[in-house]
């Protein structure tokens, strides 16, 4: 157990509908990060926030979008659902900002049908 | 867009045999990173380097930041049955600013016979 938590840990919904995937960082953790992993893509870095602000930006797509509020906890919404968004999402925490710190949690599985 | 080239893509190996598996790429990184994935779980980091030519080792697990900064490798000695799993490797570029990018190779499924 990486201390990190998710939820849902499964979500199946459809074609053009909006879901929001929320992670728990490790206590005392300020960074959180989000990837996508795909059976086509691979695994694929999204985005990065520090203390409720955006750090860095990977491959995200217009339709996602993320925050992290003051008590840190951080979600990821996906709108506008394509089959191709099915993926497994997977949030990470790490106390600074290295990205070589980061504990991932268990993800989320989102099938979208 | 940037790509990372893993290989090999699986293994299936004897338990007590040595592990040989790198990643390479067009673009210069300024750190590489290698991860494990267990079914079901998140990635875990196994090793991190920062500098050209560097070695690092946890314990049977060794890697290597090439020279020319487009490539790595691990080396997994004397395998276990609990090394089976997804290796990753992931190249970090321009950190610092808004555009820090960490890009993920596609993994080398390692697959171990007792």
């Amino acid at each position: 157990d990486s201390g990190v938590t998710q939820t849902p840990k499964h979500l199946i919904t459809a074609t053009g509908q909006r879901v929001t995937l929320r992670c728990s960082p490790r206590s005392g953790d300020l960074s959180v990060y989000w990837y996508q992993q795909s059976l086509d893509q691979g695994l694929q870095f999204l985005i990065h926030y520090y203390n409720g602000e955006e750090r860095a930006k990977g491959n995200i797509l217009e339709r996602f979008s993320a925050q992290q509020f003051p008590d840190l906890h951080s979600e990821l919404n996906l709108s506008s659902l394509e089959l191709g968004d099915s993926a497994l999402y997977f949030c990470a925490s790490s106390v600074g900002t290295g990205y070589n710190e980061q504990f991932f949690g268990p993800g989320t599985r989102l099938t979208v049908l | 867009g940037q790509q990372l080239n893993q290989s090999p893509q699986s293994m299936f190996i004897q338990e007590g045999e040595d592990v040989s598996m790198n990643c390479t790429s067009s673009s210069i990184f300024n750190t590489w990173l290698w991860y494990k994935q267990d079914p079901g779980e998140g990635p875990v980091l196994l090793i991190a380097l920062y500098k050209a030519g560097e070695l690092t080792s946890n314990g049977r697990l060794t890697a290597q930041f090439g020279i020319t900064r487009k490539d790595s490798f691990l080396n997994i000695s004397a395998s276990i049955p609990s090394d089976v799993g997804i290796y990753f490797c992931a190249g970090l570029m321009n950190y610092g600013g808004s555009q820090g990018n960490l890009i993920f190779g596609k993994g080398t499924k390692l697959s171990v016979k007792p």
